[in-house]
């Protein structure tokens, strides 16, 4: 079965500097990964979906890269805030059912002021 | 929360007990899943549903069962709960193939005491 690894040590960075989360992941490659935003007592927040033909794919702030070579997604957030604090969780579809999705461990990033 | 609620938000029940939660979603979507949340596992699934009465197991499903009678109910009942399954429990909805993200609902903290 498909292994999800994300950083399990909290990130922290000053404000206004770029915040990089790492998702690495074992077996097969994926035809896509996801990334979600969670809250404290909140359900996971979809924000960001590349396909294993993308690249790198852009939302504001936010930027995620998808090296199937390495069996790595990097998730950037340029010019990070405060209220960027928060559980960054990966997310892929297992091999064989792409409607379903196992979810790593999530990283914890705070910006600190 | 993209139209979906869980309840009830918070239980305190005793081992022994059935326990029954309930997501409701109006976004008419066919997919709909129930994960569990625990610290050092991160979110894991338990059932999902692809339809109405469709459903089909998930990672961790032993000592749960779920119904879906309407497209905007699925239920998750834990015949007998016990202390291993004190958890978070998150509803998610989704619509492949138009879109793979899944929509999450704000959660529902079980404690089985």
């Amino acid at each position: 079965s498909q292994k999800i690894e994300q950083n399990s040590e909290a990130l922290n960075i000053q404000e206004g500097k770029t915040a990089t989360l790492t998702c690495n992941y074992t077996n097969y490659s994926p035809a896509y990964l996801q990334w979600y935003r969670q809250d404290p007592g909140r359900g996971p927040v979809f924000l960001l979906l590349i396909r294993e033909n993308e690249k790198e794919k852009r939302k504001e702030r936010l930027k995620v890269t998808f090296d199937t070579t390495l069996k790595q997604s990097l998730f950037h957030i340029t010019a990070s805030q405060p209220a960027d604090s928060a559980t960054y969780l990966c997310a892929l579809p297992p091999k064989d059912a792409g409607n379903m999705l196992t979810f790593g461990g999530g990283t914890r990033l705070m910006v600190k002021p | 929360d993209a139209g979906i609620t869980q309840s009830p938000r918070h239980k305190v029940t005793e081992t022994g007990t059935p326990v029954t939660l309930r997501c409701h979603q109006t976004e008419n979507h066919r997919y709909m899943y129930w994960y569990r949340q625990d610290p050092g596992h991160g979110l894991r699934l338990i059932h999902y549903s692809y339809g109405v009465k469709d459903t089909d197991k998930g990672e961790v499903s032993d000592g749960y069962s779920v119904s879906r009678s309407k497209t905007e109910d699925f239920l998750l009942t834990l015949e007998s709960a016990t202390s291993s399954q004190t958890s978070v429990y998150f509803c998610a909805i989704s619509e492949p193939p138009q879109t793979y993200e899944q929509y999450f609902g704000p959660g529902t903290r079980l404690t089985v005491t």
